[in-house]
């Protein structure tokens, strides 16, 4: 599969642990993205990296939230004592330098916050 | 006022029927505007971009109205399988290649 793949694809915590899901890009896209996405609503930026650079990060992403591309494949997102209002679908998406906007989504990491 | 508007619907629409939709932008710096389909419980999935002088994909077609910094999507005979969420999505001006999505519109195709 070629595709951006994202683990775990479900995740329960309770209120205050700390988790991390991980995203891997499609091979030849130095771009990536995270988005998260609530019911009803469509999905929101979060951050984008180019190459293992973080270049842009939104004011969505509190410091509890932590994201990294250390060698420029895969990208992990930390939240750090979570709250219920972190309950959401993270979602991670690619592309490439030539059609930057041209995003491919992975499937999501649902985190549900107790 | 949100940065993408959207009708969130739902739209029921029998099998054969047209449908459009339409959406408002508020940065009228931005320059690259989308439709990404989302199904329920899956990831969105890039449908078409929108150029400005109009284009076409079998039964989609989109717009642009710059002047009213408005966008739209035709979907002509309606099939079982076009039910799911249609995301309007526009560049932020200003940012690298960052994307802020409408929050959707829910169509529902019937028998």
């Amino acid at each position: 599969d070629t595709g951006v793949s994202q683990n775990p694809r479900h995740k329960i915590t309770k209120r205050g642990q700390n988790v991390t899901f991980r995203c891997d890009p499609i091979s030849e896209h130095n771009r990536l993205y995270w988005y998260r996405q609530t019911l009803g609503q469509g999905p929101e930026f979060l951050t984008y990296f180019q190459n293992e650079a973080q270049l842009e990060k939104s004011r969505l992403l509190s410091d509890r939230f932590s994201a990294e591309r250390p060698k420029g494949s895969f990208s992990t997102l930390e939240i750090q004592r979570t709250e219920q209002g972190d309950s959401a679908m993270y979602l991670c998406a690619s592309s490439s330098r030539d059609t930057p906007y041209e995003q491919y989504f992975g499937p999501g990491t649902r985190l549900t916050v107790t | 006022r949100k940065e993408v508007e959207q009708d969130p619907g739902p739209f029921n629409v029998p099998e054969g029927a047209t449908v459009a939709f339409n959406c408002t932008y508020s940065n009228s710096a931005s320059q690259s505007f989308f439709w990404y389909r989302q199904d329920c419980r899956k990831e969105p999935k890039l449908l078409m971009s929108v150029y400005s002088s109009g284009n076409e994909d079998g039964r989609f077609t989109a717009q642009l109205n710059r002047a009213s910094q408005y966008i739209s999507l035709l979907i002509r005979d309606s099939k079982l399988s076009d039910s799911a969420t249609y995301l309007c999505v526009v560049n932020s001006p200003g940012t690298a290649s960052k994307l802020t999505f409408g929050t959707g519109t829910r169509l529902q195709v019937t028998l």
